[in-house]
């Protein structure tokens, strides 16, 4: 079974502060996602992957960094953390690019910005 | 402007009922169409897909219908259970790109 995993679960920081979002999968798949998920908005993508080192812009990149250092790890950065960035993010990933494989979604990061 | 619009945005029907969740597109590229349902504190999970070369896809007691002339897609769920409650997202996509793009939800509440 698909496992993608996320860490922090829960992140506090404070305006201005750097923070960094991980996630990996054990899947073997080379595309891997970044959302962010407010009441209202649905899933609303930020930046994704096709493999190692490559990186897309998605729909709402403003405010993040990403960095896809191996196959496994995806990581999502937010060097000057705002509090319009406070909100659920998931990381995903899948066999085939969004268009057509199935995402595969980890636990989620809940992350506060005061 | 939001390429892909869900309605209603929270529904409660009681158990054994017929759910009924629809979704509307802008983009006519678009040829992929998948439901994700969402459990509380869960990331969400593919619960049923369908490609624009068909118009219906049966799996239990999901169903999602597409409707390529209107651009409109629906989830029904027959004899809806408590189990069912959860968010109901529909998405889209062409099978060309690389990017899923995600409705707003619709948060179900099936009570017994």
């Amino acid at each position: 079974e698909a496992a993608v995993t996320q860490s922090p679960r829960n992140k506090v920081t404070v305006t201005g502060g750097n923070v960094t979002l991980s996630c990996r999968q054990t899947n073997s798949h080379n595309y891997m996602y970044w959302y962010r998920q407010d009441t209202g908005h649905g899933l609303r993508l930020i930046h994704y992957s096709y493999g190692a080192g490559n990186l897309q812009i998605g729909d709402v990149p403003d405010g993040y960094k990403a960095t896809r250092t191996t196959q496994e790890d995806f990581f999502l950065l937010l060097e000057l953390a705002s509090p319009s960035q406070t909100s659920l993010y998931f990381c995903a990933s899948s066999d085939a690019p969004g268009g057509r494989g199935e995402q595969y979604f980890g636990p989620g990061t809940r992350l506060t910005v005061l | 402007q939001q390429q892909v619009r869900q309605s209603p945005q929270s529904l409660t029907v009681w158990e054994g009922g017929t759910t009924v969740l629809t979704c509307s597109y802008e983009d006519s590229t678009f040829n992929y169409f998948p439901w994700y349902q969402q459990f509380p504190g869960e990331g969400p999970a593919l619960l049923i897909s369908i490609l624009s070369v068909s118009d219906k896809k049966e799996d239990g007691r999901f169903t999602t219908f597409f409707n390529k002339r209107e651009k409109k897609l629906s989830l029904h769920i027959i004899d809806s259970q408590p189990g069912d409650s959860a968010t109901y997202f529909c998405a889209a996509s062409n099978t060309n790109t690389g990017k899923l793009t995600f409705g707003d939800g619709t948060v179900l509440t099936v009570k017994p």
